[in-house]
């Protein structure tokens, strides 16, 4: 069965530093979105991705975060200067109408 | 403001009874009604999708119903058993077919127990 796989598992940075999360959405979806969970709380929307461009994105997604589908296959979520309140686990999901999220990279800033 | 509530405290229940998990929203009229089960440090893995005109969707023993008068979800898990052990969550979206968030509740942790 397809699957969503997120690189790497587990990331950690210093504060400041920039990090590239990684994703590969299932090959025949059209849409695809980033969420955060921080220990603990529920999960939130970042971004959604759609024909090359953000579709929505909420208020934590701000001039810190980036994505990009370089390629057909993968989807990346950059943080440009990461904060300690970056730390958590961030999951990709990609659908056609249901979502299916990745096992999620876990983020820890120190 | 959207608001989406699900009981907070653990549920513990027998091996063989049927668990009944909860979603309450306010302020909202989602299109669509998602289930997800999280396991610790896991991704959340679908379960379930109910639209807002369906009154109930079944998926071997897993039944959801959705009352948008009441503005609430319902899950069941009968014949429970110590693998469905988890966190459920309920998500709502607003549209389908399109690149739209899901909004998530807090999620509620199952127990079960032998």
């Amino acid at each position: 069965e397809p699957e969503v796989t997120q690189t790497p598992s587990h990331q950690v940075t210093q504060m400041g530093q920039e990090v590239i999360l990684r994703c590969v959405p299932i090959s025949n979806h059209l849409y695809f979105y980033w969420y955060r969970q921080i220990l603990g709380q529920k999960v939130e929307f970042l971004v959604s991705f759609y024909n090359n461009e953000i579709s929505e994105k909420s208020e934590i997604f701000d001039d810190q975060f980036s994505v990009e589908r370089p390629d057909g296959s993968n989807f990346t979520l950059k943080i440009r200067s990461t904060k300690l309140e970056d730390s958590a686990m961030y999951f990709c999901a990609s659908s056609m109408e249901t979502q299916y999220f990745g096992p999620g990279t876990r983020l820890l800033v120190l | 403001s959207q608001k989406i509530e699900q009981n907070s405290e653990a549920l513990n229940i027998q091996e063989g009874k049927t668990a009944t998990l909860t979603c309450n929203y306010t302020n909202y009229s989602p299109a669509y009604l998602q289930w997800y089960r999280q396991d610790p440090g896991r991704g959340p893995v679908f379960l379930l999708l109910i639209r807002e005109n369906e009154k109930e969707k079944r998926k071997e023993r897993l039944k959801v119903t959705f009352d948008t008068t009441l503005k609430q979800s319902l899950f069941h898990i009968t014949a429970s058993q110590p693998a469905d052990s988890a966190t459920y969550l309920c998500a709502l979206g607003p549209d389908t077919g399109t690149a739209s968030k899901l909004t998530f509740g807090t999620g509620t942790r199952l127990q079960v127990t032998l």
